[in-house]
C-alpha cells in the first residue's frame, strides 16, 4: 500500500520568504508527527496530531513555524519569513494512532535550503 | 532535561554480530524505539521496546533495561546493506507522552 508522501522532495528558498511542506500520511492512521533533521544531529520533534484533538505544538521551535491538518488526513507545515538555520529535512511521520506500541512510518522528507 | 546518549560511529565486518548501546536520561517513558536510517532515505522501524527484556526479530534484536535507562540494538550476521544510522528514540519524554526523543544515531559502516 502507500506510504507516507512528503511534497516537495526539495526546496530552495530565500531568506525571508515564505515556505509551505505537504504531508499526505497513511490511510487510517490518526496521528501524524513533523520533525526536522539537521545535519549531525538527531530528528527534533516540531509538531503532533492525534484524530481531532487540539495538537502538540510543543516542539515549534519559534512562532514562524505552524502546521495545520485538514479533514483529520494531509497536513501542512508552513514556516513564514525563513532564516538560514530553518536549512534541514522535514520529516512527516504517520501511526495508526498515538501511543502504545504502534510504530511511527515516516515519509522521504522535504530537504529545505534557505540561502 | 532528556539526554539520548548512542556512539557517532560504529564499524564492522560482514558476517560478524555488533552491539549499539543506547542509554538515556528523561523525564517520562512510554517506550523505547529503534529506527534504520539509510543515506537520505527516511527512517524504517526496526523494534520497540515498554518491557525489560530481550526482543529478538530476525537477525535483529533489542534489549531494554528501564531501571538503567539503557537499550542496545544487536545487528547478527551483517551484511553490507546493514551499513547506515541506527536510531535510538525514546516515547513519553519531554516532548510528549506519544512523541518520540531521537537520540543523533549511531552511523554503522560494514565492510568486506
Amino acid at each position: 500500500g502507500a506510504g507516507v508522501s512528503q511534497s516537495p522532495s526539495n526546496k530552495v528558498t530565500e531568506k525571508g520568504k515564505d515556505v509551505e511542506l505537504r504531508c499526505d500520511p497513511i490511510s487510517g492512521h490518526t496521528a501524524l508527527y513533523w520533525y526536522r533533521q539537521s545535519l549531525g544531529q538527531g530528528l527534533e520533534f516540531l509538531i503532533y496530531f492525534q484524530g481531532n484533538s487540539a495538537p502538540d505544538k510543543s516542539g515549534l521551535p519559534s512562532d514562524r513555524f505552524s502546521a495545520e491538518r485538514t479533514g483529520g488526513s494531509v497536513s501542512t507545515l508552513t514556516i513564514q519569513r525563513t532564516q538560514q538555520e530553518d536549512s534541514a529535512v522535514y520529516l512527516c511521520a504517520s501511526s495508526f494512532r498515538g501511543g502504545s506500541s504502534y510504530e511511527q512510518y515516516f515519509g522521504p522528507g522535504t530537504r529545505l535550503t534557505v540561502t | 532535561g532528556q539526554n539520548i546518549d548512542q556512539p557517532t560511529e560504529m564499524t564492522a565486518t560482514e558476517g560478524a554480530i555488533v552491539q549499539i548501546n543506547c542509554t538515556y536520561q528523561t523525564s517520562g517513558f512510554n517506550g523505547l524505539f529503534w529506527y534504520q536510517q539509510h543515506a537520505g532515505e527516511a527512517p524504517t522501524f526496526l523494534s520497540y521496546n515498554v518491557l525489560d527484556g530481550l526482543e529478538e526479530k530476525g537477525r535483529f534484536s533489542s534489549f531494554l533495561s528501564r531501571s538503567k535507562g539503557y537499550s542496545y540494538l544487536l545487528l547478527k550476521e551483517l551484511q553490507m546493506k546493514d551499513s547506515a544510522s541506527y536510531l535510538c528514540a525514546v516515547r513519553g519524554g519531554e516532548s510528549g507522552y506519544s512523541t518520540l526523543t531521537f537520540g543523533k544515531g549511531t552511523m554503522l559502516l560494514v565492510s568486506p
